[in-house]
């Protein structure tokens, strides 16, 4: 079966550094992606990873080691807007993304 | 505004009522695809199209579910006898679909709240 794996809850303070994991098991890969959800609305495209490496962008960075079968999504200078879920989804050989339940992040000032 | 919109944002139906959505994708994208999310979940597959073409159907879509996208540009999905089990927020999201030649990255609509009281 395929299978995205992310924490549940985190926690993390204004102004540190938070790394959320995500591991996967799909058929195929073409492509993780990584989503931003604030409450009642929406994912909102933060990343795109196809090859192995880290992908920078702002204060947001995703890391991806495809024989791993893992990616993190790095925030940095949190801010208290950064409270959301954050989802991590796997295009499979089918082009359909898999999405895992997401990670819902919590900001403390 | 030349995002992905979604019609209503709310809709709140008795149990048994047929209900109607509509979604206006990214006006260049030809992939358009619905998903239902439920609170502490990731969206969840339902269909998608590619233009016109309903390419796939998730096998979780009880035949009480339609989708249509006559022109290849707005869609709509309809909901028969609604229950109270398909209350959840119903997405759709536009791609490029191939031969785009970059990512196949989803874009979302705001989302429709459904409500089967």
């Amino acid at each position: 079966g395929q299978n995205i794996d992310q924490p549940t809850e985190m926690t993390a303070t204004e102004g540190a550094i938070v790394q959320i994991n995500c591991t996967y098991q799909t058929s195929g890969f073409n492509g993780l992606f990584w989503y931003q959800q604030h409450a009642g609305e929406a994912p909102t495209f933060l990343s795109y990873n196809v090859l192995d490496g880290l992908e920078e962008k702002g204060r947001f960075s995703s890391f991806l080691s495809r024989s791993k079968g893992y990616s993190y999504l790095l925030l940095k200078e949190l801010q208290m807007k950064d409270s959301a879920s954050y989802l991590c989804a796997v295009m499979d050989s089918n082009y359909q993304l898999i999405w895992g339940a997401g990670t819902k992040l919590i900001i403390k000032p | 505004d030349t995002g992905v919109s979604q019609d209503p944002r709310h809709k709140i139906t008795k149990r048994g009522q047929n209900v109607t959505f509509r979604c206006d994708p990214i006006s260049e994208h030809n992939r358009l695809y619905w998903y239902r999310q439920t609170l502490g979940q990731g969206p969840e597959f339902l269909t998608y199209f590619q233009n016109e073409a309903q390419l796939e159907k998730s096998r979780l879509l009880s035949d009480r579910f339609s989708a249509e996208r006559p022109k290849g540009s707005f869609s709509t999905l309809e909901i028969q006898r609604t229950e109270q089990g398909d209350s959840a927020m119903y997405l759709c999201a536009s791609s490029l679909g191939w031969p785009s030649g970059g990512p196949e990255t989803q874009y979302f609509g705001p989302g429709t709240r459904l409500t089967v009281l």
